[in-house]
């Protein structure tokens, strides 16, 4: 059965640095997704990506975040200068259809910002 | 904005006794309501949909829920809990226009021997 993957699983970074997560979203979809699950709190959308751009966004999008499909695989989230309160689980997520599509999950890439 | 309230954050059940997780949601339009759950380490597996077709809608493993537009929920439940059915759920709308999807926050369910 076809799934969205993430690497790595668990990245720890130093306060200031870039961190780039990776995603292999299902490979008919269209839309990408991330979202990002601070400890012991709910699911949070971060951006949503369509036909090479960014579709929408939320606030805590800021400048610091970005996203990239470099090729026809992998979905990019960068992090230019992480901060201590970036220390959350990221979900990529996937689906073929807007609205009504179900979207796919991976299993998440746990980051730690010391 | 959407949001969705999950009432009990923690829920305990015994094996075979009937599970019911809440949710209620805000919208001025009737929306996509989902219920998602996660196992530990694992990412977010879809239950089930609803999106204005039945208002009791069936899903995986046994779980169903009912749209009730006149109360705005979409609780979940399942007649019997088995102990493979111990993790987080949770609800989640997403708006008719749009394509994110916002999230209750969660419920973790324990189901006792």
């Amino acid at each position: 059965e076809p799934e969205v993957t993430q690497t790595p699983s668990h990245q720890v970074t130093q306060m200031g640095q870039e961190v780039i997560l990776r995603c292999v979203p299902i490979s008919n979809h269209l839309y990408f997704y991330w979202y990002r699950q601070i400890l012991g709190q709910k699911v949070e959308f971060l951006v949503s990506f369509y036909n090479n751009e960014i579709s929408e966004k939320s606030e805590i999008f800021d400048d610091q975040f970005s996203v990239e499909r470099p090729d026809g695989s992998n979905f990019t989230l960068k992090i230019r200068s992480t901060k201590l309160e970036d220390s959350a689980m990221y979900f990529c997520a996937s689906s073929s259809d807007r609205g009504l599509g179900e979207q796919f999950f991976g299993p998440g890439t746990r980051l730690t910002v010391l | 904005a959407q949001s969705v309230t999950q009432l009990g954050s923690h829920v305990s059940v015994s094996e075979g006794a009937l599970v019911l997780l809440r949710c209620n949601y805000s919208s001025s339009v009737p929306p996509y309501l989902f219920w998602y759950v996660q196992y530990p380490n694992q990412g977010l597996q879809l239950l089930l949909k609803y999106t204005s077709a039945a208002t009791l809608v069936k899903g995986i493993n046994g779980f169903e829920a009912e749209f009730k537009k006149s109360e705005t929920s979409f609780h979940l439940t399942k007649p019997s809990a088995h102990m493979s059915d111990a993790a987080e759920y949770f609800c989640a709308v997403e708006e008719t226009s749009g394509s994110r999807l916002t999230f209750g926050e969660g419920t973790q369910l324990t189901v006792n021997p």
